[in-house]
């Protein structure tokens, strides 16, 4: 299918660990990568090929995949990592698709 | 380093069109990249519209495809987004974007349908 479906909420403490899911058909098949976007700016990458980080990206951001699901996983996740993450990933015919968004509460 | 600016009219008509261009600077649009338009309704998640090659070719949201176009410009180094008949659901931030790496996003654009 030509769907990536995501919570639309996840709440932790600061220093918890944050898990945000994305689940897709596609997911099997091709790559996701993770943005993570601020009020009124445009969405930054944070994870790409499922599980790399581009540089200047902190550790604390990680990527995992099992399957139909991609994973993720904000280690001891700081106040200023509450934002909307969105994964996205390429369909078949070379389609493009955005999960419906995560909204991180951290507090 | 490469940039992207959008521009366009920010108030469309309903049944009108929507016409938005994207600037590419510090970089040529005929390198090996696809440019994407993607937006993003008031409080609403991010919708990937289409993109194109510095060929030509195109990739649409299924979606949108009917009252979608994409052009590219290599002379003026731009490329250009056509939503036709739209409708107050079309208001959103509209962003260009290069989604290969190294990736990268226009400001983004807020273009609100209106009579």
């Amino acid at each position: 299918s030509y769907e990536l479906t995501q919570p639309s909420s996840v709440s932790v403490s600061p220093g918890q660990t944050a898990r945000i899911t994305c689940s897709g058909d596609v997911l099997t098949k091709k790559y996701a990568r993770w943005f993570q976007q601020k009020p009124g700016q445009a969405p930054v990458l944070v994870i790409y090929k499922d599980s790399e980080r581009p540089s200047g990206i902190p550790e604390r951001f990680s990527g995992s995949s099992s399957g139909t699901t991609v994973t993720l996983t904000i280690s001891g996740a700081q106040v200023e990592d509450e934002a909307d993450y969105y994964c996205y990933s390429a369909a078949d015919n070379n389609l493009k698709v955005f999960g419906g968004g995560t909204k991180l509460t951290v507090l | 380093q490469v940039q992207l600016q959008e521009s366009g009219p920010g108030l469309v008509k309903p049944s009108g069109t929507l016409s938005l261009t994207c600037a590419v600077s510090g970089g040529s649009i005929s390198s090996t990249n696809w440019w994407s338009w993607v937006r993003q309704p008031p409080g609403k998640g991010l919708e990937w519209i289409g993109e194109i090659y510095h060929s030509g070719s195109t990739n649409y949201n299924p979606s949108l495809k009917s009252r979608v176009s994409i052009s590219v410009d290599k002379s003026k180094n731009q490329f250009s987004l056509r939503l036709s008949s739209v409708t107050a659901a079309d208001t959103a931030v509209y962003y260009c974007a290069r989604l290969q790496p190294p990736i990268l996003w226009g400001q983004g654009t807020l273009v609100t349908v209106s009579s």
